[in-house]
């Protein structure tokens, strides 16, 4: 079936270094693909999405590129923050209206 | 913020019981989705409603039970409830944008308490 892997963590940077967590995914066809965010005792924010091969999502300097070739979908951030001390989930969506597939989620923590 | 609104943030229950999980959806949103959030399972798609019908299910137990309303607010329902039922439940509802691409929005969550 459709699923989404990703580097689970715990990642702990120090700030502004530079921030990949990957991402691939399982799926037949063509799906969205989403990073969304958790802050702590939060719910969930869209972070950024890319609906078709070789689109870049990007957001508060957040950035991931649909590769079809390699079915990755890679989260990057030049210079993390405090901040952005989250869990990032991956995710795909088939086709419009349909469920999230979420990947385990990624726990980021970034210290001074 | 989000624009969807779920009611109640913290509920703390006993085994046994049943509690009702209110969601209310962006304006204009016609599809609501709940999904559950607990450690050992993740985030999880339990069931999503279409301007009142129901159109997908996912994992939802038997005991679990979900409705929308002709205003477009759903209600989820937890019955017979046990202690692996403690978790972290979202509502989303979804837009399709300019682009032919929908967007789940997600609420805040309810977080479940079984004792």
């Amino acid at each position: 079936g459709d699923s989404v892997t990703q580097m689970e963590g715990p990642v702990t940077l120090s700030e502004e270094a530079f921030l990949t967590i990957n991402c691939t995914y399982t799926a037949t066809g063509y799906p969205s693909l989403f990073w969304y965010v958790q802050y702590p005792g939060e719910g969930l924010q869209l972070l950024l999405k890319a609906t078709k091969a070789d689109d870049k999502g990007s957001n508060k300097g957040f950035e991931a590129t649909y590769r079809k070739e390699t079915t990755s979908f890679h989260l990057e951030k030049g210079s993390v923050q405090v901040s952005d001390s989250a869990v990032y989930f991956c995710a795909l969506r088939k086709t419009s209206y349909d469920k999230v597939i979420f990947g385990p989620g990624t726990s980021l923590s970034v210290i001074p | 913020d989000s624009g969807v609104t779920q009611t109640p943030k913290h509920l703390i229950t006993a085994t046994g019981q049943r509690v009702t999980l209110r969601c209310s959806p962006r304006s204009g949103d016609l599809s609501v989705y709940w999904y559950q959030q607990s450690l050992d399972q993740g985030l999880q798609f339990l069931i999503q409603y279409y301007n009142g019908e129901e159109r997908a299910k996912g994992n939802i137990l038997e005991r679990f039970s979900a409705q929308q309303f002709p205003d477009l607010h759903s209600e989820l329902n937890l019955s017979s409830l046990e202690l692996g039922d403690s978790a972290l439940y979202f509502c989303a509802s979804s837009v399709v944008g300019s682009g032919g691409g929908e967007t789940q929005y997600f609420g805040p969550g309810t977080r479940l308490l079984v004792l």
